[in-house]
């Protein structure tokens, strides 16, 4: 079963900075977070990972709690096409992702 | 494009038939995953295999199995198929086995339809 806990949907108006939560109040100490997409029945995609430092990367910035118990995607400036069913993951690198329910983001015009 | 290919595309068969599915990873990566997802399952791991050898199960079934080939190439074979059995089926690919592999690349999937 998934370790990670995210609200079902989430609505963001084009343009504005999408804010997605995660909780994974039962990540170790070696486990990272991971955040994938999957965009309508294709293939997931990942987004970005992080352990304890705040991440950015071309796709989207990572916030991570000091006490690494939750995480923010942040999409600084959605489009259309970023409507996805956005996934947040903890566990080790090389090792199989534990896809929960996501949350659902319908970004729109 | 991930890099990671998937054959067929699309597949329609009956209940009992035996089916082939099969995934060239991305050039160079060595760790190849198996994915089911089904309307009522989510996206649920099946298999790893990290250079020919089987590294991790999930929740996949005893009448399925899987191999990855000398040429880093995998086939999950579904046999004795069921209703139940149509899904999604995804592959991934990764560098490695350990902290060099960050990502999974997912290539775009295999639709079953057991009727």
């Amino acid at each position: 079963d998934a370790k990670t806990t995210q609200p079902p949907s989430m609505d963001c108006a084009e343009g504005r900075a999408a804010n997605l939560p995660c909780n994974h109040s039962t990540i170790s100490g070696n486990e990272y977070v991971y955040w994938y997409r999957q965009i309508h029945s294709q293939g997931p995609q990942y987004i970005i990972h992080g352990l304890k430092n705040n991440e950015t990367n071309e796709m989207a910035s990572l916030i991570i709690t000091e006490d690494r118990k939750s995480s923010t995607l942040i999409l600084p400036h959605a489009t259309l096409r970023d409507t996805a069913v956005y996934y947040c993951i903890d566990g080790n690198a090389g090792n199989m992702l534990t896809f929960g329910g996501g949350t659902r983001l319908m970004v729109k015009p | 494009d991930s890099g990671v290919t998937q054959t067929p595309k699309h597949l329609i068969t009956a209940t009992g038939q035996r089916v082939t599915l099969r995934c060239s990873p991305r050039s160079g990566d060595l760790s190849v995953y198996w994915y089911q997802q089904s309307l009522d399952q989510g996206l649920q791991f099946l298999i790893q295999y990290y250079n020919g050898e089987e590294r991790a199960k999930g929740n996949i079934l005893e009448r399925f199995s899987a191999q990855q080939f000398p040429d880093l190439h995998s086939e999950l074979n579904l046999s004795s198929l069921e209703l139940g059995d149509s899904a999604l089926y995804f592959c991934a690919s990764s560098v490695g086995s350990d902290y060099s592999s960050y990502e999974q690349y997912f290539g775009p999937g295999t639709r079953l339809t057991v009727t």
